[in-house]
């Protein structure tokens, strides 16, 4: 099974700044990486897909990049709303496995 | 509009058994990938099952295999998750989530079914 591990775990960050959550996976896994965003009470949502492919609607702050075992996930200029849970999930292999997530609160 | 709206979750006592609905709207059903995960209170994400659109392809997390049985409906677009020998940390939210043919990612999900083993 792969393993995913995230940093930080919490983040409390100022409107504006710039977020950077990383994800590492136990094995290669190419670019099989997976973004989401869960908001409180509601289901995730997909960011990116493939490490750096934007889904369809999702602002443009939001980027993805990396391949192999290193992963990160940027939001330029966080906004209010971004305040959310983010998890990285590879399809590299079954079983699928999700990263343990990175909340990020807003200050 | 793509549409996922999960039923069939509830309270239900270890040892027990449950059935997990899942009808989907707004797209041809039978040409997407699906899945389950779930959500244990307060805690992150675990994928649970995977039936493809086209082959039939079904995998579990080890956690439920042999316990769980992932299947679907193309005539009715839906996925059903069958839930047997419950136990109390399968406690969970549970997701069905869609899938491109090919693909890896889930591209949209429900709203989630709460099912409680206690």
């Amino acid at each position: 099974e792969i393993v995913l591990t995230q940093s930080p775990d919490f983040q409390s960050v100022t409107p504006k700044e710039k977020v950077t959550i990383t994800c590492r996976a136990s094995q290669s896994i190419g670019n099989n990486l997976h973004w989401y965003q869960q908001k409180p009470d509601q289901s995730p949502k997909l960011l990116i897909k493939y490490a750096s492919q934007s889904f369809s609607g999702v602002p443009s702050r939001f980027t993805g990049s990396g391949s192999g075992t290193d992963f990160t996930l940027t939001i330029n200029s966080l906004e209010a709303e971004d305040a959310a849970t983010y998890y990285c999930h590879q399809s590299s292999s079954f079983p699928f496995t999700f990263g343990p997530g990175t909340k990020v609160d807003i200050k | 509009e793509v549409q996922l709206v999960e039923s069939g979750g509830g309270l239900v006592q270890p040892g027990g058994s449950l059935r997990l609905s899942c009808a989907a709207s707004g797209f041809t059903f039978s040409t997407y990938n699906m899945n389950w995960v779930r959500q244990a209170p307060g805690k992150g994400l675990e994928w649970v099952s995977f039936i493809s659109g086209s082959t039939g392809t079904i995998y579990y997390a080890d956690s439920v295999k042999g316990r769980f049985t992932i299947s679907r409906d193309d005539a009715k677009s839906s996925l059903y998750l069958q839930m047997n020998s419950l136990r109390a940390d399968d406690t969970a939210v549970y997701y069905c989530a869609r899938g491109p043919t090919g693909s890896g990612f889930f591209d949209y999900w429900g709203q989630g079914t709460l099912v409680t083993v206690s």
